[in-house]
């Protein structure tokens, strides 16, 4: 059974950093992107960042780019997000999600984990 | 530019039928997409990929009341006999090189 397991959230100071973890189980991770969406309370979803299999390809959202930072280690089946600069936009449940990508195309999200919750305020 | 629009708010009645619509931008009319479902207070749940060809491909363990199609730029979730865990709120989902993209959601409330 495929588990996704986010740790690392928490509340920080405007400015400050965390690093995300999440932990993947139940499938063979190095042949899976990886993907950090969050949720603002009240809102919608909205994608942060993707990982490729062997960390070639990497995106951002515009939002966050050059404040987070996304890497994976296939030998202890992680990605990480590390966030910094934090401001109170950035306040939302985190998700750690999984799609499959071959050569030529991608499919779309097929597991979500339950997510961590990270609050920047003074 | 790609982008979703999903109308915000959905209404039915218990046991009664409910059609979803998620529609992709101007000239993107080719573009598969997902449907998601989230429970309240629950984490997104993946329900199935709909193909602009109206196939679709559930998830594992999709109740066989859940069911998508497709015409022109439009995607639609369509649930039969609603029960009352499937209140909650609906995202499609695309996504092109780079980039992921999600619709603002459409919120399902079992009358």
């Amino acid at each position: 059974e495929v588990h996704l397991v986010e740790s690392g959230g928490g509340l920080v100071k405007p400015g400050g950093s965390l690093r995300l973890s999440c932990a993947a189980s139940g499938f063979t991770f190095s042949t899976y992107s990886m993907n950090w969406v969050r949720q603002a309370p009240g809102k919608g979803l909205e994608w942060v960042s993707s990982v490729s299999t062997t960390s070639t390809y990497i995106y951002y959202a515009d939002s966050v780019k050059g404040r987070f930072t996304i890497s994976r280690d296939n030998a202890k089946n992680l990605v990480y997000l590390q966030v910094n600069s934090l401001r109170a936009e950035d306040t939302a449940v985190y998700y750690c999600a999984r799609r499959y990508c071959s050569s030529t195309s991608c499919n779309p999200i097929d597991y979500w984990g339950q997510g961590t919750q990270v609050t920047v305020s003074s | 530019q790609l982008a979703l629009t999903q109308s915000p708010s959905a209404s039915a009645s218990l046991g009664a039928p409910v059609k979803l619509t998620c529609t992709l931008s101007s000239g993107h009319s080719k573009y598969a997409i997902a449907w998601h479902q989230q429970q309240p207070e629950k984490g997104p749940r993946y329900l199935m990929k709909v193909n602009s060809d109206g196939s679709h491909n559930k998830g594992d363990g999709i109740p066989d009341r859940f069911s998508g199609s497709s015409s022109g730029a439009e995607r639609y979730l369509t649930i039969t006999s609603l029960q009352s865990e499937d209140e909650g709120d609906y995202y499609c989902q695309t996504w092109d090189t780079g980039i992921v993209l999600f619709g603002g959601g459409t919120k399902l409330t079992v009358l």
